[in-house]
């Protein structure tokens, strides 16, 4: 039972068009991340929500958007893409407060042509 | 800034050496410093983690060595094996807070 699932794994798409990607954890947690993983690797927070709000919020363009309908679901909405957004996206989710391990799902590939 | 320093970038060992990947950070208030490993076309995954009370922490083949004087830690791979090639991210974090990480080692580990 895969604890936190991201859908799509891949997503190729052309210049302008818009994507989302949905993220679910059913391991009880309650603060949930967006990160990019770019061609170098660096893994790179992009937004986290705690218990459905916002808490971090680091310089991404505002063509990204998160949505948390709760506190187990994260979704990521990107309009206009652009060929730099292309990368792998990855959820994660911990419970604030607990031990600290973060857990992330397997990635989302996306290409923008 | 880079909250987290992380080197080498790549390392190449031949199977049973000992490779050592280094973090350095600066923020003292962090309190938990976990190792990631990550797998082509996988999310990475906990490896190990250490909090500050401790010097030294083993988990099989694997060592975390934490300097808190010098906001260092490291990890090393005994009897390195190929299935540990991998990309290894070292990271820091306030418990429950914003998780920062290093930008990454690529390990191979030659037959």
């Amino acid at each position: 039972d895969t604890a936190v699932s991201q859908t799509p794994k891949y997503l190729v798409t052309q210049m302008g068009n818009d994507k989302s990607i949905k993220c679910e954890q059913n391991l009880g947690h309650d603060t949930m991340y967006w990160y990019k993983q770019d061609s170098k690797k660096f893994l790179k927070i992009m937004f986290s929500y705690n218990n459905k709000e916002l808490i971090i919020n680091e310089t991404v363009p505002n063509r990204f958007s998160p949505k948390s309908p709760d506190k187990a679901h994260l979704n990521l909405h990107i309009n206009s893409l652009e060929l730099g957004d292309s990368a792998v996206y990855f959820c994660a989710s911990t419970l604030r407060g607990g031990f600290g391990e973060l857990f992330f799902g397997e990635g989302s590939r996306l290409t923008v042509l | 800034q880079q909250q987290v320093k992380q080197s080498p970038q790549s390392l190449i060992v031949q199977k049973g050496g000992i490779p050592i990947i280094n973090c350095a950070y600066e923020n003292t208030a962090f309190d938990y410093f976990p190792w990631y490993q990550q797998f082509p076309g996988k999310g990475p995954a906990l490896l190990i983690a250490i909090r500050p009370d401790v010097s030294e922490k083993k988990e099989g083949r694997f060592t975390i060595s934490f300097n808190k004087s010098a906001k260092q830690f490291s990890l090393h791979i005994m009897d390195s094996q190929p299935g540990d090639s991998a990309t290894y991210f070292c990271a820091a974090s306030e418990t429950g807070n914003q998780f920062y990480f290093g930008t990454g080692t690529s390990l191979t580990v030659i037959p």
